[in-house]
């Protein structure tokens, strides 16, 4: 069974700061993504990766398949980046695996 | 507007009551699924559709919930005598993947239907 683990589960940071949130996995995957969930529960998918890395404005994120890890960074964060950032895995029949989320909160 | 669509946005229900549970996908969308998310928990799989057929129901808790999309569009869950812990955000998504050189296609969230079973 694949396990979706993120970490850290909660994170409280000051504006300004660089943000990373971690996700790893355990087993071979198609594909891995980075969703924003803020609250009312409407999700956004940020980035769809399944090697190296990707950039959108402020957000970056990276992948290593070997290590079957990926990190997601902001920069120069925001209050308003302040929600649930969830990583999730792929497979080739497109079933998706989610992790329990970080929570996010940027201070002003 | 263009992204998909449920309906309703809240659902509160009495055990033991039938609920139906609506998702509008993207036009033009051959996949969709269906998500359960408990609170503080990340979303579940619970079944996928390709255009009508339903390819996977294996996250589906019990015979209580029973989904569909017979024209392959509109979808609707199903949730037959409710029960407290069915309490969650169910959520839909639908995808252009149609098959397997296409899979992988990123998928569009609706913003959730919340279900209290009181």
């Amino acid at each position: 069974k694949n396990e979706v683990e993120q970490s850290p589960q909660n994170l409280t940071a000051q504006e300004g700061e660089f943000i990373t949130i971690n996700c790893s996995y355990s087993v071979g995957i198609s594909a891995l993504h980075w969703l924003q969930q803020h609250p009312g529960g409407g999700i956004v998918s940020l980035f769809m990766l399944s090697s190296g890395k990707k950039k959108h404005g402020r957000l970056i994120a990276t992948i290593n398949i070997q290590e079957k890890h990926s990190s997601l960074h902001i920069t120069a964060s925001h209050p308003r980046d302040s929600a649930v950032y969830i990583c999730a895995v792929s497979f080739k029949d497109d079933k998706i695996i989610f992790g329990k989320g970080t929570r996010l909160h940027i201070l002003p | 507007g263009a992204g998909v669509s449920q309906s309703p946005r809240y659902k509160v229900a009495k055990r033991g009551q039938d609920v139906a549970l609506r998702c509008d996908p993207i036009s033009g969308h051959v996949s969709l699924f269906w998500y359960q998310q408990a609170l503080g928990q990340g979303p579940e799989f619970l079944t996928y559709f390709q255009n009508e057929a339903q390819l996977d129901k294996s996250g589906l808790p019990s015979d209580r919930f029973f989904a569909e999309r017979p024209e392959g569009s509109v979808s609707t869950l199903k949730i037959q005598r409710t029960q407290q812990e069915d309490s969650a955000v169910y959520l839909c998504a639908s995808s252009l993947s149609r098959d397997s050189l296409t899979f992988n296609q990123p998928q569009h969230f609706g913003d959730g239907t919340r279900l209290s079973i009181l």
